[in-house]
């Protein structure tokens, strides 16, 4: 069993939209949430962590975690083309992360 | 803003060499990571290091491998006898404090056994 599952995409939104891009994972232990944004060639860059239930907010991104589920979101809103990427769920059940396949997101203008 | 940094950018090697991959973390940060990312697959964990030993690691870092902090500054991964899978993309990360902090990554080294 997968323990960290994202769908690879790609997700393609236009411009301006939201992209709202989804994860679960299998660990319930798990006590850290992470988003990485990397780009083709480079390193993960991280961009958004939660550790509790609930949303939270950091300029255009949203993160959502729901552990009764074992659900983590992204929600980007005012997509731009730079944001296009993959976009990388980690979970932290001990010391290391462990990182979802990743999901392309291609914002067109 | 302080960064982690990793030398060499790219490391080419013959099967059966030894290589020494090169991290300088962030400064005030406490856990040292080593991942991998194979190309068109996930990034993963390799080992973790704090306090000057490894804190935990992965079935893929086995007796080819070992890290070590030899001054206050570099953190280092060797592969001691190279073989044509270990080819991918070594990131070094850190954190500060507590193992389940946000983990900062490098620029990478693209490892490349022939």
């Amino acid at each position: 069993q997968k323990e960290v599952e994202q769908n690879s995409g790609p997700l393609s939104v236009p411009e301006g939209a939201i992209a709202s891009l989804n994860c679960t994972y299998s660990d319930r232990g798990s006590q850290s949430f992470f988003w990485y944004r990397q780009y083709s060639g480079k390193s993960p860059e991280l961009i958004m962590f939660i550790y509790s239930n609930g949303d939270k907010e950091d300029g255009r991104f949203t993160a959502q975690l729901n552990k009764a589920s074992q659900y983590v979101s992204l929600l980007i809103r005012d997509s731009q083309p730079s944001d296009s990427a993959t976009y990388l769920c980690a979970v932290s059940p001990t010391d290391k992360l462990i990182f979802g396949t990743g999901t392309r997101l291609q914002v067109f203008p | 803003e302080p960064e982690v940094t990793q030398t060499p950018s790219h490391q080419v090697t013959q099967m059966g060499q030894e290589v020494i991959l090169r991290c300088v973390p962030i400064s005030n940060h406490l856990y040292f990571y080593w991942y991998r990312q194979i190309l068109g697959q996930k990034v993963e964990f390799l080992v973790s290091f704090y306090n000057n030993e490894i804190s935990e690691k992965s079935e893929i870092f086995d007796d080819q491998f070992s890290v070590e902090r030899p001054d206050g500054s570099n953190f280092t991964l060797k592969i001691r006898s190279t073989k044509l899978e270990d080819s991918a993309m070594y990131f070094c990360a850190s954190s500060e404090g507590h193992s389940k902090d946000e983990q900062y990554f490098g620029p990478g080294t693209r490892l490349t056994v022939t």
